[in-house]
């Protein structure tokens, strides 16, 4: 299976800071079609995974463009500019690559 | 809107079975793959099964392959997730989700104990 280490477990940032949220597979997760599918989701308190970005760095319908993601073939990366309070939550990676489809441990995100 | 409505979720006795369902509206629910991921009690995502858009392909994570069964009724825009010989490790809260995890339900609770 493909291992997502995810780094680091927690976050506390004050409001209006940036962040950055890695996520490194344990293989490639360029698939046959040549696309990635790596997704990052946030679970908010007491709520379902909502995915914000897709295939690396595609952001979703309706999510802020404070919201970004980068990276290649094994390490990824997700950075929020300008935290706002509504950020709170924990932040999971998804590689839907390569069956069984496996998540990071995730990364908590606590405001100051 | 999109909407994934889960249910079918409870208490029940180890070893004994249990079928979720995850209603789907707000899209063509028979052109999508979907699955089944749970989330134990404090702890993070597992993915357990996903299905093809017709019933072709079916995966299944290999803690739950051979005692739970993803399917799906396309005329009634459900997927299931039938659950037998259940264990105290099944223990979760079950979401259906579209796609490459695109939407996802507001989940169900499956607890097993004694």
């Amino acid at each position: 299976d493909v291992v997502m280490t995810q780094t680091p477990p927690s976050l506390s940032v004050a409001i209006g800071q940036s962040v950055s949220i890695s996520c490194k597979s344990s293989q490639s997760l360029v698939a046959s079609d040549k696309n990635t599918y790596l997704n990052w989701l946030l679970q908010s308190p007491g709520r379902s995974p909502k995915r914000l970005i897709y295939q690396v760095s595609k952001l979703d319908s309706g999510v802020p463009d404070r919201f970004s993601g980068s990276g290649s073939e094994k390490d990824f990366t997700l950075k929020i500019s300008r935290v706002e309070a509504e950020d709170l939550g924990v932040y999971y990676c998804l590689q839907g690559t390569h069956l069984p489809h496996t998540f990071g441990s995730g990364t908590k995100l606590e405001i100051k | 809107e999109v909407q994934l409505v889960e249910s079918g979720g409870g208490l029940v006795q180890p070893g004994r079975s249990l079928k979720l369902s995850c209603l789907a509206s707000g899209f063509t629910f028979s052109n999508y793959g979907m699955n089944w991921i749970r989330q134990a009690p404090g702890k993070g995502l597992e993915w357990v099964a996903s299905i093809s858009s017709s019933s072709s392909y079916i995966y299944y994570a290999d803690t739950v392959k051979g005692r739970f069964t993803i399917s799906r009724d396309n005329a009634k825009n459900t997927l299931y997730l039938q659950m037998t010989s259940l264990r105290s490790e099944d223990t979760a809260l079950y979401y259906c989700a579209r796609g490459r995890s695109s939407y996802w339900g507001q989940g169900v609770m499956v607890t097993v104990s004694s």
